[in-house]
């Protein structure tokens, strides 16, 4: 069990630009969720899917966010057009079927310049 | 909806005194409770949960939790606090039906030699 693993760790770019964050789940966790954390908060709930199913969204996705998870197994977030308040660390987290414990990854911070 | 409320924003103690960080949640059915830990620019790692039954759990690190139904609370001890303890902790609620946690705002622990 090598726990949650998220890519890259730390991310910065210009606005305006797209970023692609990867997380990959505990094996065989079925579930898989993204938050958002910005300075002295706690995560925020973005989207959940269950295997390649995407079946929560919270309305804090707005239309330039996009996640999949094509196979079932790792995941995508991908923002487009980032903007400064997009900057904040996105936190990647699985469960297995039957289990409401969420495991977490390291998170991947992002600053936009 | 659900919310979490972790009143103390800051709490300072002395090491190898006790510790108690509060947690109160909101939500109209039976909750399923957690405490994570987040070490600065890291993710968040499990201390303990609350499903059912005992009302006091024990956790990772010499860590224990008491769930009141009464006062919707979900509180966090530890007798003797380490210097290794300062962190930044939070309190998380997660509904029987929906997948997503509700995390509280986080209660940053500082611990003096």
């Amino acid at each position: 069990d090598t726990g949650v693993s998220q890519n890259p760790r730390h991310k910065i770019t210009k606005r305006g630009q797209n970023v692609t964050f990867r997380c990959d789940p505990i094996s065989e966790h079925n579930r898989l969720y993204w938050y958002r954390q910005t300075l002295g908060q706690g995560p925020e709930f973005l989207t959940y899917f269950q295997n390649e199913a995407q079946l929560e969204k919270s309305r804090l996705l707005s239309d330039r966010f996009s996640a999949e998870r094509p196979k079932g197994s790792f995941s995508t977030l991908e923002i487009q057009r980032t903007e400064q308040g997009d900057s904040a660390m996105y936190l990647c987290a699985s469960s297995s079927m039957g289990n409401r414990t969420q495991y977490f990854g390291p998170g991947t911070r992002l600053l936009v310049l | 909806a659900q919310s979490v409320t972790q009143p103390d924003i800051h709490i300072t103690v002395s090491e190898g005194a006790s510790l108690e960080l509060r947690c109160n949640y909101s939500y109209g059915a039976t909750p399923y409770l957690f405490w994570y830990v987040q070490s600065p620019g890291q993710g968040l790692q499990l201390l303990l949960k609350y499903f059912s039954g005992d009302t006091l759990v024990q956790g990772i690190k010499g860590f224990e939790a008491e769930f009141k139904r009464s006062q919707s609370s979900f509180n966090l001890r530890k007798p003797s606090v380490h210097w290794s303890d300062a962190a930044e902790y939070f309190c998380a609620v997660g509904a029987n039906y929906g997948q997503n946690f509700v995390f509280g705002p986080g209660t940053r622990l500082s611990v003096l030699p």
